[in-house]
C-alpha cells in the first residue's frame, strides 16, 4: 500500500528556519516525482512544485521559486520542504503527494503556522 | 504558465439530482487533466486523470469529459458523500500544473 507520512504540526516565528518531512512507503521511491502543494486557510490548492528522487532534479512553480527548497534522502525515502526565513504569510496546510504529472497519493498535510 | 478556471465557484445540489462542474484551461492541455475531491479536514483525493480515466475507487457515477480547454466532471444521482470540493488540475507539457480555484458541491 502506498502511504505518505508527514511530520507534525509546526508553529514559527517569522524570520526562522523551518524543515518538514514527508516520508514514502509501499513503492519505489526513487521511481516516482514527489510534490508539494500548499493550501492557505479557506483557500484552493496551489501547486508549489516538484522533486524526483532518482536524481533530485526540481520544478519550482515561479509562485515559490527562490522560497522554499526541495530535498529528498533516498536512505530513509523522505522528501523535505525546507524555508529559510518563514514569513506570516507562509501560514497553511502543505500537502506532499506521489507524482504521476497528476498526483494519485497524498500525505496527511502538515499544519505550518507563523505568527510573532 | 497555464490559468484553469472552474465554474461554478458553487453548486447547490439536492441529493440524487445530477451535478455538472466545469474547467476551462487558458490553452490547449489536451487530455491531461485531473479531477480531485476534498472533504473538510481531508487530504484532496484523485478521482479522474486524462479527462476521463476513473481511478481504482471511484464510483462510476463520476465521469470526466473533455480535451483541449473545456472540460466537466459530472456525477449522477449525487450521495451525501459527494458533496465536498472539486479541483481541477493540468499536467501539460511544463510545469507549473497548475490546479483551478476549486468548485464547493452543497447540500441545497
Amino acid at each position: 500500500e502506498v502511504q505518505l507520512v508527514q511530520s507534525g504540526t509546526e508553529v514559527k516565528k517569522p524570520g526562522e528556519s523551518l524543515n518538514i518531512s514527508c516520508q514514502a512507503s509501499g513503492y519505489t521511491f526513487t521511481r516516482y516525482w514527489v510534490g508539494w502543494v500548499r493550501q492557505l486557510p479557506g483557500r484552493g490548492l496551489e501547486w508549489m512544485g516538484i522533486i524526483y528522487p532518482g536524481d533530485s532534479d526540481t520544478k519550482y512553480s515561479p509562485s515559490f521559486q527562490g522560497r522554499v527548497t526541495f530535498s529528498v534522502d533516498k536512505s530513509t525515502a523522505t522528501a523535505y520542504l525546507h524555508w529559510s526565513s518563514l514569513e506570516a504569510s507562509d501560514s497553511g496546510i502543505y500537502y506532499c503527494a506521489r507524482s504521476d504529472f497528476y498526483f494519485d497519493h497524498w500525505g496527511q498535510g502538515t499544519l505550518v503556522a507563523v505568527s510573532s | 504558465e497555464i490559468l484553469m478556471t472552474q465554474s461554478p465557484a458553487t453548486l447547490s445540489m439536492s441529493p440524487g439530482e445530477r451535478a455538472t462542474l466545469s474547467c476551462r484551461a487558458s490553452q490547449s492541455v489536451s487530455g491531461n487533466l485531473a479531477w480531485y475531491q476534498q472533504k473538510p479536514g481531508q487530504s484532496p483525493r484523485l478521482l479522474i486523470y486524462g479527462a476521463s480515466a476513473r481511478v481504482t475507487g471511484t464510483p462510476a457515477r463520476f465521469s470526466g469529459r473533455g480535451s483541449g480547454t473545456e472540460f466537466t466532471l459530472t456525477i449522477t444521482s449525487l450521495q451525501s458523500e459527494d458533496f465536498a470540493v472539486y479541483y481541477c488540475q493540468q499536467y501539460n507539457n511544463r510545469p507549473p500544473y497548475t490546479f483551478g480555484q476549486g468548485t464547493k458541491l452543497e447540500m441545497k
